[in-house]
């Protein structure tokens, strides 16, 4: 098993700019989340998702879209791009819906700056 | 979901036991307690979960009091490559993703 993929690993874009975050996972998981960190901070909850074609906001989802039309795919939308989301993106991936006593695996990050 | 507060930092040097404590005084009753580990550049990874007691596994021990408003994850004999940030969380179901990852504690391991 591959685990969590994500692409690209860094990224530049200006402001105002869109693109997409992938995330990928292989482990048939239900439910798909992804976070920001910032600089000496802990995660902070964008959106997640308990299944193909439901999809929630987490903590910070302002300038975030998501979707997710299939088990394995979480892609995350930045609609136009702001300095404010400088960051590191993680996606995580775990097997049930949502149970806090099931890990939740996490992939290997993406580096956005946003200049 | 409940607040968890830990040390923001601790040095420790090579072959000591770590004792990371976690304070979480409104734990619900269906909230279990999770440890993850984060290397720099990495993604979190999970090192240990508990409800109550004691539980250990090949990497660590979880103790948890009785009143569950605490928790000390022990690592034994740490070596330099434990160096890490380490993350103290609760929830309960449905938590799952909704997880909230404080800002952890940076452990740092000296020679």
């Amino acid at each position: 098993n591959a685990g969590v993929t994500q692409t690209p690993k860094f990224q530049v874009l200006k402001t105002g700019q869109s693109m997409t975050l992938q995330c990928a996972q292989d482990m048939n998981h239900e439910y798909m989340s992804w976070y920001r960190q910032d600089p000496g901070m802990g995660l902070r909850l964008i959106h997640y998702s308990v299944g193909a074609g439901i999809t929630d906001q987490g903590e910070v989802p302002n300038g975030y879209n998501v979707s997710r039309s299939t088990t394995e795919d979480f892609p995350l939308r930045l609609l136009s791009a702001a300095p404010s989301q400088t960051s590191v993106y993680f996606c995580a991936s775990q097997l049930a819906g949502g149970y806090s006593t099931d890990t939740q695996y996490f992939g290997p990050g993406t580096r956005l700056t946003v200049l | 979901l409940a607040k968890t507060t830990q040390p923001i930092s601790m040095d420790s040097y090579e072959g000591q036991e770590v004792n990371i404590t976690c304070s979480h005084n409104n734990i619900a009753t269906n909230d279990y307690i999770t440890w993850y580990q984060q290397f720099p550049s990495q993604g979190p990874r999970f090192i240990i979960q508990g409800y109550k007691t004691k539980v250990t596994n090949e990497v660590a021990s979880l103790f948890i009091p009785a009143d569950r408003k605490s928790s000390t994850l022990s690592l034994p004999r740490v070596s330099l490559s434990d160096t890490a940030v380490y993350y103290c969380l609760v929830g309960g179901l449905p938590g799952g993703g909704k997880l909230t990852f404080g800002q952890g504690t940076i452990l740092t391991v000296h020679p």
